[in-house]
Formats: structure tokens, C-alpha cells, sequence
């Protein structure tokens, strides 16, 4: 099973500011197979990027999607205020596994 | 509009049974393949199951398998999850998604609004 390591755990930022989320697997995983998912209390997962880098449909280009092998990052470029959430990333393999999620929170 | 709606959760003792189900609507639910997905209270997400568009090669997670069996009517749009010999680590909001894939490139693009499975004595 691949193992998908998030961090930080919990990300405390200002409204505007840049937040930057890393994805470590523990063995290289196609960019094809790699996703991330954006959940809100009480809401299920939507999907933000899938193949590492491509945005899903209505998706707002501050959104963005990097990485390969082993390393993947979700960049979002100025925070709105309905972006802090929990973030999940994905790999799709015959056996699909989260990562445990990053939390951005308001500041 | 594109839409799933699961239903059958509610509170089972553990050992016992559960059957979920999961409504499609405004796409052609037999032409995607279908995932369960649960969430524990306070915990993050983790798959469970998967079948293919056709029903045939299903895949399970190993806390699972054995014991869930996923299913579907495509004559009815539904996706079912049977549940049996369940146990307190069962105990999870319960939600159906569709198989997305693009070139290649494959996620989870709709999702229900999830259903409630608590298993206690």
C-alpha cells in the first residue's frame, strides 16, 4: 500500500497570503494516478486537481497542482475566504489512499 | 444535474448487517465506475471499495475485504455496499463517489452528500 504523507498537519494563514501544502508518498506514483480534494465541515471532498496538475471544471485558477514521483505540492496563490478548509491528496492506484489532510485555518 | 444520494446508514450493532445504497442521476451511471469512501468521526478519508462500470473485476480495501461485498443495478442506477460482520471501527459517514478519468488521468469528481453508519452496542 502506498502511504501518503501530508504536512504540515495544520497551516495558519491571513486571508491573501500564499499557502503552499506538501504530499510525500512513500514510493513514486504516476502524476496520472495523483489527485487533491478540498472538504469543508460538514461537506464532502471536491475535487480540486487530478494528475498532479490539472484543474477540475470550475476550479479558480489560484488553484495550482505540482510534483512528481514522490513529492507533490497544492499551491494556493492568494487565499480566499472560502478556502480554509481540511485538503486531501490522492493517489489512484488499484488500492486509492489519502493522505491524512491539511487543515488551513484563519489566522 | 449530476447527483448522487446514498441512503440506508443508521445505528447496528456490531456483528450485524447494514446495506447502503446510492442513487445516480443526470449522467449515464452505466458507463463509470463507482467508489465508497468513508470518513470516521474526526478522522480523514479512506477508500473502500470499487467496481467497474460493468460489475466485474470489484476491489476492496484489505480492512474490509471479506466482509463488504459492493454491488450495482445499472438498470436502476444504484450502487449498493453490503455490509456484514460489522465492528465498531466500521463506524463512518459512508459516501459514494464516480470514477473521473481524463487522458489517463483519474480521481473522484462527484460525490454524495454521504450517510451515517454507527455500529455500538
Amino acid at each position: 500500500e502506498i502511504v501518503l504523507t501530508q504536512s504540515p498537519g495544520t497551516l495558519s494563514l491571513s486571508p491573501g497570503e500564499r499557502a503552499t501544502l506538501s504530499c510525500r508518498a512513500s514510493q513514486s506514483v504516476s502524476s496520472n494516478y495523483l489527485a487533491w480534494y478540498q472538504q469543508k465541515p460538514g461537506q464532502a471532498p471536491r475535487l480540486l486537481i487530478y494528475g498532479a496538475s490539472s484543474r477540475a471544471t470550475g476550479i479558480p485558477d489560484r488553484f495550482s497542482g505540482s510534483g512528481s514521483g514522490t513529492d507533490f505540492t497544492l499551491t494556493i496563490s492568494r487565499l480566499e475566504p472560502e478556502d480554509f478548509a481540511v485538503y486531501y491528496c490522492q493517489q489512484y492506484g488499484t488500492s486509492p489512499t489519502f493522505g491524512q489532510g491539511t487543515k488551513v485555518e484563519i489566522k | 444535474q449530476v447527483q448522487l444520494v446514498e441512503s440506508g446508514g443508521g445505528v447496528v450493532q456490531p456483528g450485524g448487517s447494514l446495506r447502503l445504497s446510492c442513487a445516480a442521476s443526470g449522467f449515464t451511471f452505466s458507463s463509470y465506475g463507482m467508489h465508497w469512501v468513508r470518513q470516521a468521526p474526526g478522522k480523514g478519508l479512506e477508500w473502500v471499495a470499487y467496481i467497474p462500470y460493468d460489475g466485474t473485476n470489484k476491489h476492496y480495501a484489505d480492512s474490509v475485504k471479506g466482509r463488504f461485498t459492493i454491488s450495482r443495478d445499472n438498470s436502476k442506477n444504484t450502487l449498493y455496499l453490503q455490509m456484514n460482520s460489522l465492528r465498531a471501527e466500521d463506524t463512518a459517514v459512508y459516501y459514494c463517489a464516480k470514477l473521473f478519468e481524463s487522458g489517463g488521468n483519474y480521481g473522484m469528481d462527484v460525490w454524495g452528500q454521504g450517510t451515517t453508519v454507527t455500529v455500538s452496542s
